[in-house]
């Protein structure tokens, strides 16, 4: 199975300021036949169902501000939210799809309001 | 509108059974695949296994084998997750999320059923 492992657990922010949250996958999750990345990113407020922010690593879904952004390939991923808004406290998962099953997450990054 | 609504919450005794169901509305039910997620007390997200809304086969998550089964019905489009023989650590919310076509992503949920098992 391939274990995702993200970092840090958690994190404050200042209002307006960048956040950086990082995922590691233990091995690739790169295909190589179509350069995709089979890696998706989660928000989850509190007592609500996960959100899809982005998949193939850098796709943002309809809907989501473009505040937020997911970059890396291979093994190594980061998601940014590059303007922290109150709305954005949550905790965020990544999760991969290259090798299933079984669909692997992360331990997700609480993200706070410094 | 595209949308999964669970059943309640449910509170059981240890070695008692639960079914909870997860009712799609606002798209054709067997085109998408259907997968649960459970998520503990103040922890992260796990995956239970998915089933194939045209076959109706199940596949599971090593450690969500034996007790826990998923199963459909078509004609109500509505996927079901049965546990048996409850434990207290099965307490968690478990989430139903359709997969998406072109990849393993989980973009609709199921607003969550609280399970609790408790004595």
């Amino acid at each position: 199975d391939i274990v995702m492992t993200q970092s840090p657990d958690s994190l404050a922010v200042s209002l307006g300021e960048r956040a950086t949250i990082n995922c590691k996958s233990s091995q690739s999750v790169l295909y190589y036949s179509n350069r995709k990345n089979y890696l998706a990113w989660y928000q989850q407020k509190p007592g609500q169902p996960p959100k899809l922010l982005i998949s193939w690593a850098s796709s943002r879904e309809s809907g989501v501000p473009d505040r937020f952004s997911g970059s890396g390939s291979g093994t190594d991923f980061t998601l940014t939210i590059s303007s922290l808004q109150a709305e954005d406290v949550a905790v965020y998962y990544c999760q991969q799809y290259y090798s299933t099953p079984p669909v692997t997450f992360g331990g997700g990054t609480k993200v706070e309001i410094k | 509108q595209v949308q999964l609504v669970q059943s309640g919450s449910e509170v059981k005794k240890p070695g008692a059974s639960v079914k909870v169901s997860c009712k799609a509305s606002g798209y054709t039910f067997s085109s998408y695949a259907m997968n649960w997620v459970r998520q503990a007390p103040g922890q992260g997200l796990e995956w239970v296994g998915w089933i194939n809304t045209r076959t109706g086969i199940p596949t599971y998550a090593q450690g969500f084998t034996g007790r826990f089964v998923l199963s459909l019905d078509t004609s109500v489009s509505t996927a079901y997750l049965h546990i048996t023989s409850l434990k207290a650590d099965d307490t968690a919310v478990y989430y139903c999320a359709r997969e998406e076509m072109t990849s393993i992503t989980l973009k609709v949920w199921g607003q969550g059923t609280l399970v609790t098992v408790s004595s």
